[in-house]
């Protein structure tokens, strides 16, 4: 069962223009959130985080959102680059030590 | 710093083969994580070790089995490989647990299983 969902594979967006990529979650254990950039022939690399203490983290042009209620979270790059076009994967975990549950990923294109 | 490393990139086996894959951590780093990508599925952990001992699993059949040895280099084996198992298998290291997440992966080992 998947406990973490990123229910669009894909996404295209113009350069310049905002990407927003989203994910969704079922346990409510979950207290801390990552989004890795996966680009191909290489592992993934983390982008951004965010606990549940908070409802939003910014490091320069990315920004994660945090819904609780709705289990949902976002991130959201502002402005988008040919650069970005990459696999997004967000991971979830319960507590600090434990696993992370980590969505299908989507492939976002930026388009020049 | 070195990053991970993980031997060999690519590998093809036959069904019913058995195969063992290889990970070297950033120098520092004790913990250890292993998952499988495959398309529609994205990364599902395997296992993850610290100081050569199983600390978390997956829900994967017991075909899977790793360790760790006391450089926290780890490998893992499948056995009796099935057309399934193709994938991309990734490895992380974080500095330990608590620290998972920070992990820092390697590019992976793409099986293929013919």
């Amino acid at each position: 069962d998947q406990q973490v969902k990123q229910n669009s594979p894909s996404l295209s967006v113009q350069e310049g223009r905002i990407s927003i990529l989203n994910c969704d979650y079922t346990n409510s254990m979950f207290d801390y959130f990552l989004w890795y950039k996966k680009y191909p022939a290489e592992g993934p690399t983390f982008l951004i985080s965010i606990s549940s203490i908070k409802d939003k983290n910014e490091d320069g042009r990315f920004t994660v959102f945090l819904n609780k209620s709705a289990k949902h979270l976002s991130l959201h790059i502002v402005p988008s680059q040919p650069g970005d076009s990459a696999v997004y994967f967000c991971a979830a975990s319960a507590s600090s030590g434990n696993q992370f549950y980590f969505g299908t990923g989507t492939s976002l294109t930026v388009i020049p | 710093k070195a990053g991970v490393t993980q031997t060999p990139r690519y590998l093809i086996k036959t069904r019913g083969q058995q195969v063992t894959l290889s990970c070297s951590p950033i120098s520092g780093h004790r913990s250890v994580s292993w998952y499988q990508q495959t398309p529609g599925q994205g990364l599902q952990f395997l296992f993850e070790y610290f100081s050569e001992t199983q600390r978390n699993k997956g829900n994967f059949p017991g075909r899977f089995s790793g360790r760790q040895f006391s450089n926290s280099r780890s490998e893992m084996n499948v056995s009796t490989l099935e057309l399934g198992d193709s994938a991309l298998y990734l490895c992380a290291s974080s500095l330990g647990p608590r620290e998972s997440y920070e992990q820092y992966f390697g590019p992976g080992t793409r099986l293929t299983v013919t």
